[in-house]
């Protein structure tokens, strides 16, 4: 089955140490997302990549970053994590802008 | 702007009762309207989706909505509420017109007592 996968489904890092978060699909879409979403709100978009083309939301930290090798990965890059970023990051992709979006299962990221 | 609003925070209703759940957009043109659930700790899952027609769509696990336009409204039912159905409930709004502009509304929780 076409789908998103996301690795790893749970991290923990230490305070200010990198991490990076996985994200690959099988759908061969054009656009993907990271969401970073924390306990009962909505989804927060950080950015998204619409082919090779990087879109970054005017109030992502700097501390994020995010690469796409190729149509089916995207990796998330959190520089130097704070406790505030202790939260489940979500990815999803679409075919092309402004059309349903499919999520994988998101990581839990910890921060200690 | 555009902006999704969900008014009600958090629903309980009892097992086989009928669900509600409302969304209102605020949007400049005709928008494509999405409804998501989201179980604990799980990622979000397309319920339905409207682009254009038929104004009542069918979507999985027995849910569908009815999109109105002159109450810019795209709210959520269910006849028969179970109790797997318990969940976050997200309604989005997306244009392609817009450039990959996609809107998530803050989100019902929903509880469904025996």
């Amino acid at each position: 089955d076409a789908m998103v996968i996301q690795n790893p489904r749970y991290q923990v890092t230490q305070f200010g140490k990198p991490v990076t978060l996985s994200c690959s699909q099988t759908l061969n879409h054009n656009v993907m997302y990271w969401y970073q979403q924390k306990s009962s709100q909505a989804p927060k978009l950080l950015f998204h990549y619409y082919d090779k083309d990087f879109n970054n939301e005017a109030d992502t930290p700097d501390n994020f970053q995010s690469r796409r090798p190729n149509t089916s990965f995207c990796f998330l890059d959190i520089r130097s994590p704070g406790l505030g970023d202790a939260a489940m990051y979500l990815c999803a992709t679409s075919r092309d802008g402004g059309y349903e979006q499919y999520f994988g299962p998101g990581t839990r990221l910890t921060v200690t | 702007a555009q902006s999704v609003t969900q008014p009600d925070i958090h629903i309980t209703v009892s097992e086989g009762a009928s669900l509600e759940l409302r969304c209102n957009y605020s949007y400049g043109a005709t928008p494509y309207l999405f409804w998501y659930v989201q179980s604990p700790g799980q990622g979000l899952q397309l319920l339905l989706k409207y682009f254009s027609g038929d104004t009542l769509v069918q979507g999985i696990k027995g849910f569908e909505a009815e999109f109105k336009r002159s109450q810019s409204s795209f709210n959520l039912r269910k006849p028969s509420v179970h109790w797997s159905d318990a969940a976050e409930y997200f309604c989005a709004v997306g244009s392609p017109n817009t450039g990959n502009q996609f809107y998530f509304g803050t989100g019902t929780s929903l509880t469904v007592i025996p």
